[in-house]
């Protein structure tokens, strides 16, 4: 189907840890995309993946797509509190004009 | 600041009403699409348009329509407006489809009393 799971829906942890959100769709996706909603925000871009086991690193930030292009993971590295927010993946679906499905987000609570 | 803009940025209604969203996508992008995020909720594709044309729909419900004019703003229009129908709605533009980053606007946040 046209959909794309994400998970976890939501995670807390501590100043300093690590953490991870994946994605994954049943179909080959021909890209992924990475947003961020910081609460009370609207989705800003985080970057755009494309090929087949691309890694693209931005700071702290780890961004991953499966060999086979059905699943992504964003990984952060010692997070801090101005990572909090919403990250969600999104991936563009057939059609003339491929309408953009985004993942339902995972909700990240960063405690000091 | 990414070039759309959505108006209004907040809107109070009563069930049974109708209203408008309005969205101006940033210059040049010849693509709309409209999202509905209801609260704590992820973000519901409704319809996409395409310098003027409907391209693609999601599960928007038969009571609300859209449309995008000659010079590529859009409107949302939603009718006969439910308690539930309260959410953020998102527009977002790109040049050409969904292939390429899409930006977002502020979005307007409905509450339907």
């Amino acid at each position: 189907g046209q959909q794309v799971m994400q998970i976890p829906q939501y995670q807390h942890v501590q100043e300093g840890e690590d953490f991870t959100t994946y994605c994954n769709s049943s179909t080959t996706l021909s890209n992924i995309q990475w947003y961020k909603q910081r609460p009370g925000g609207h989705p800003v871009f985080l970057i755009q993946l494309v090929k087949s086991g691309e890694v693209k690193k931005q700071k702290r930030l780890t961004f991953q797509f499966g060999e086979a292009k059905k699943n992504s993971s964003l990984h952060i590295t010692a997070t801090q509190t101005t990572d909090v927010g919403t990250y969600f993946c999104a991936a563009p679906f057939s059609g003339g004009y491929n309408k953009l499905i985004f993942g339902a987000g995972t909700r990240l609570a960063v405690h000091p | 600041d990414s070039g759309v803009t959505q108006t209004p940025k907040h809107l109070i209604t009563a069930t049974g009403q109708r209203v408008t969203l309005r969205c101006s996508p940033r210059s040049g992008d010849l693509s709309v699409y409209w999202y509905q995020q209801s609260l704590d909720q992820g973000l519901q594709f409704l319809i996409q348009y395409y310098n003027g044309e409907e391209r693609a729909k999601g599960n928007i419900l038969e009571r609300f329509s859209a449309q995008q004019f000659p010079d590529l703003h859009s409107e949302l229009n939603l009718s006969s407006l439910e308690l539930g129908d309260s959410a953020l709605y998102f527009c977002a533009s790109n040049p050409s489809g969904g292939g390429t980053e899409a930006f977002f606007g502020q979005g307007t946040r409905l509450t339907v009393v």
